[in-house]
């Protein structure tokens, strides 16, 4: 069965430092998403990307994170200097029409920042 | 603004006795609403969803849930645990046309022998 997969699992960097957290899609799906959760919180919608641009963001999603497409299978998101808050689950999902279809998560980053 | 309440952070039951996962919505439009399961180091696995069809929805592993507008209730439920179902759920809603999904807070649920 086909599934999304992040890499890397686990990622420590320090506080200031950016990052690149990778996604690959399920391959016919055309709408992707990253969220992510704060240990103890809710799960948070960051961003949605579709036909190579941002169809719709969060507050939570400022000037510091972008999203990329870089080629036919990859979904990454860049956050460019990363702050103690940042540090969190982040969950990478992709779906086929999306709307109302299912969004097929992958299994998250753990992204830690001392 | 769309929003879910699950209205237990956790839920114990023994095996082999039914599971109840409350959840409560609120939605502007007409809503699609999911229950999704997180097993430990797992990503989140769809288990059912509902968007406007029949109001009782079947999913994987023998859970279902039922849409009750009158009520804005979603709440999920198994008639027989099993060991396996030990995981956090979530319910989610996504207004119709709009592309993100809004978690509840999750419940876990805890099946002891």
């Amino acid at each position: 069965e086909p599934e999304v997969t992040q890499t890397p699992s686990h990622q420590v960097t320090q506080m200031g430092q950016e990052v690149i957290l990778r996604c690959v899609p399920i391959s016919n799906h055309l709408y992707f998403y990253w969220y992510r959760q704060i240990l103890g919180q809710k799960v948070e919608f960051l961003v949605s990307f579709y036909n190579n641009e941002i169809s719709e963001k969060s507050e939570i999603f400022d000037d510091q994170f972008s999203v990329e497409r870089p080629d036919g299978s990859n979904f990454t998101l860049k956050i460019r200097s990363t702050k103690l808050e940042d540090s969190a689950m982040y969950f990478c999902a992709s779906s086929n029409t999306g709307g109302i279809d299912e969004q097929y998560f992958g299994p998250g980053t753990r992204l830690t920042v001392t | 603004a769309q929003s879910v309440t699950q209205l237990d952070s956790h839920v114990s039951v023994s095996e082999g006795t039914p599971v109840l996962l409350r959840c409560n919505y609120s939605s502007s439009y007409s809503p699609s609403l999911f229950w999704y399961v997180q097993h430990p180091n797992k990503g989140l696995q769809l288990l059912l969803k509902y968007t406007s069809a029949a109001t009782l929805v079947k999913g994987i592993n023998g859970f279902e849930a039922e849409f009750k507008k009158s009520e804005t209730s979603f709440h999920l439920t198994k008639p027989s645990a099993h060991m396996s179902d030990a995981a956090e759920y979530f319910c989610v809603v996504s207004d119709t046309g709009f592309q993100k999904l809004v978690f509840g807070t999750g419940t876990r649920l805890l099946v002891s022998p």
